[in-house]
């Protein structure tokens, strides 16, 4: 029979916006985060990392917030560009090693 | 520095052969994680390997099997395969800190198609 895949959100842009990929994580000891992104053909490319003892990281063009009361993560990429288009993924690690957890991932389409 | 390293970046196989995957991480680096990416799954995590112990394992089946030789290359073996292990499988590094929780930086995967 036919595959279901995920139903991946889309997050549609105009260039030059800011964009806000939100994830709700699962686990509450979860203690460290990060935000791949991920073009078609390729692994997962590192953009960004955060730690439960912080609640705000910033770098190049990007943003990530993190609330520990909700388990919300968000990353904010600022005047995104066509290049920002990807998949994007959270990630979260529990301890005891580099286990991750992933999210479903957000489809990032930026409009010219 | 060069970046993960994966072989083969594409291999058909048929349902009950096995496979094995190969993964060289970045120089320096002595976790290995394994992934698997499907469209109906997402990524899930296989197995980690850290100085030639597998450090954590995932919800997989026994027939997904793996090790780490004294380099820090990695290897994955699939045994009697089915159709559904069809995916892309990454590899994953990270620095030598030791304690988990060091950032992974991936490779390109390998794409396994089973008939």
């Amino acid at each position: 029979g036919e595959s279901v895949g995920l139903h991946l959100p889309t997050l549609s842009v105009q260039e030059g916006d800011n964009s806000i990929i939100n994830c709700a994580y699962s686990n509450s000891a979860s203690d460290y985060f990060i935000w791949y992104k991920q073009e078609s053909g390729k692994g997962p490319q590192f953009i960004i990392d955060i730690r439960s003892n912080m609640d705000k990281r910033q770098g190049q063009r990007v943003t990530v917030l993190l609330n520990k009361t909700v388990k919300h993560l968000s990353l904010q990429i600022a005047a995104t560009q066509p290049g920002d288009s990807a998949v994007y993924f959270c990630a979260e690690n529990a301890g005891g090693g580099n286990k991750l957890t992933f999210g479903t991932g957000t489809q990032l389409k930026v409009e010219l | 520095k060069a970046g993960v390293t994966q072989t083969p970046r594409y291999l058909i196989k048929t349902r009950g052969q096995q496979v094995t995957l190969s993964c060289s991480p970045i120089s320096g680096h002595r976790s290995v994680s394994w992934y698997q990416q499907t469209p109906g799954q997402g990524l899930q995590f296989l197995f980690e390997y850290f100085s030639e112990t597998q450090r954590n394992k995932g919800n997989f089946p026994g027939r997904f099997s793996g090790r780490q030789f004294s380099n820090s290359r990695s290897e994955m073996n699939v045994s009697t395969l089915e159709l559904g292990d069809s995916a892309l499988y990454l590899c994953a590094s990270s620095p030598p800190s030791g304690g988990g929780g060091e950032t992974q930086y991936f490779g390109p995967g390998t794409r396994l198609l089973v008939l």
